[in-house]
């Protein structure tokens, strides 16, 4: 089966820990996203690749960090300078960067910080 | 600030009414519009889009979409709901072609069968 996955779907975490939000894909799309989900704000975007290792920083990367050293994977790192981690994490991919292409959404990860 | 707004934050329906979901965006220039649907339990996943040409775009399950350019819209239609239409529905847009989509807030329909 095609699509992407992401590990694990909770995770729970102390204050002042960092943590590394899996991200993978089998469908061979050069580009990939990460959004934040908080209830009545939407998806907010956190970080984006449009190739392997390349990556631009979305409306809220501060706190965060990625990397893209293999095609299919994105991993996002939640350091311990994000203020408010807590939050529901999608990562998502399109065949090419650029608004034309459709994203495909992974089920997310909920991370709880306390 | 550029900005995506669902002014309709749950929206309760019966069977077989008609629906209207609002998306209005403050972005000026070339715009791609998008609606997205996640069910319940499921990924999120693409309803319909709108990158050019007729205004009025069909998306699965009926569902259709009108951008209306003077208005800054792209509202949501459906003539007939299901209860299967339950979900949580997102107006998304990307404006000017670069690789930044905007999402709305969300708007969470409920279908009473």
């Amino acid at each position: 089966d095609g699509g992407i996955t992401q590990s694990p779907k909770y995770l729970f975490r102390k204050e002042g820990q960092n943590v590394t939000l899996s991200c993978e894909q089998n469908l061979n799309h050069d580009a990939m996203y990460w959004y934040r989900q908080d209830p009545g704000q939407g998806l907010r975007l956190i970080y984006y690749s449009q190739i392997v290792n390349d990556f631009q920083k979305g409306d809220i990367a501060e706190g965060y960090s990625v990397s893209r050293e293999k095609k299919e994977s994105f991993p996002l790192t939640v350091t311990s300078a994000q203020k408010n981690p807590t939050a529901f994490y999608l990562c998502a991919s399109s065949i090419a960067p650029g608004a034309v292409y459709e994203q495909y959404f992974g089920p997310g990860t909920r991370l709880t910080v306390t | 600030a550029q900005s995506v707004s669902q002014h309709n934050h749950h929206v309760i329906l019966s069977e077989a009414a008609s629906l209207e979901l609002g998306c209005n965006y403050s972005y000026g220039g070339t715009v791609n519009l998008f609606w997205y649907v996640q069910y319940p339990g499921q990924h999120l996943q693409l309803l319909l889009k709108y990158f050019s040409g007729d205004p009025l775009v069909k998306g699965i399950k009926g569902f259709e979409a009108e951008f209306i350019k003077s208005k800054f819209s792209f509202n949501l239609r459906k003539p007939s709901v299901q209860w299967s239409d339950t979900a949580e529905y997102f107006c998304a847009v990307n404006a000017n072609n670069n690789n930044d989509m905007r999402f709305g807030a969300g708007t969470r329909l409920t279908v009473k069968p």
